[in-house]
């Protein structure tokens, strides 16, 4: 495809339901990133893989969290047991040398 | 903790003016600042990739500045649209893996 793509774009949860949120980089893009903007704030940094290697998740808030990208291009954010607080905009990236390309982001929100 | 600090936190301009915004952050470690344009429920939109003290970039009615040594720049918009509305995010890079470090953003509404 043309940009980054991501699915659902919406997403309601009940508290304590577990979630998967996928990214769809650009083709070819090897680094991947995803961002958190919750209410207010910036986006901030969860995540990042070069291929299929997770070589950092120090910004992952909770263990709760997990990513993978097990083939090197599209990469699943999990969020398991839902809490109020992970309402956010959930947006990844990929990246060329000088550039990151974002996705249109995945609304959560947690009732 | 490196901090991206982003003034003024929301605008509100009249067709026709021209408005700035500021985006503060650390002048060590710097690599690079970008600068993206978000409107509500599309992706965000790369506008300037800033590298070079004293960088100037423009891109029609939008330019940029840059100031490595003194860890501020500047988003000028000339003859605001109503078009133009949107968040506008800048973003610091450091370098190292890639990711970036936002400023909460400057929410710009232009009225017509």
């Amino acid at each position: 495809g043309a940009g980054v793509s991501q699915s659902p774009r919406y997403k309601v949860a009940k508290r304590g339901q577990d979630v998967a949120l996928r990214c769809d980089p650009i083709s070819g893009h090897v680094s991947l990133f995803w961002y958190q903007q919750a209410l207010g704030q910036g986006p901030e940094f969860l995540t990042y893989f070069q291929n299929e290697a997770q070589l950092d998740k120090s910004g992952l808030p909770s263990d709760r969290f997990f990513a993978e990208r097990p083939e090197g291009s599209v990469s699943t954010l999990k969020i398991q047991r839902t809490q109020q607080e992970d309402s956010a905009v959930y947006l990844c990236a990929s990246r060329t040398v000088n550039e990151q390309f974002f996705g249109p982001g995945t609304r959560l929100t947690v009732l | 903790i490196l901090n991206v600090e982003q003034s003024p936190q929301s605008l509100h301009v009249q067709e026709g003016d021209s408005t700035n915004f500021t985006c503060s952050f650390p002048s060590s470690n710097f690599y690079a600042l970008h600068w993206y344009r978000w409107e509500t429920a599309k992706s965000p939109e790369a506008l300037f990739v800033m590298t070079l003290n004293g960088d100037e970039k423009k891109k029609g009615r939008i330019s940029a500045t840059l100031n490595t040594k003194e860890g501020y720049s500047y988003l000028y918009i000339k003859g605001s649209q109503p078009e133009d509305s949107a968040t506008y995010l800048c973003a610091f890079y450091g370098g190292s893996q890639g990711n970036l470090i936002f400023g909460k953003g400057t929410k710009l509404s232009v009225k017509p």
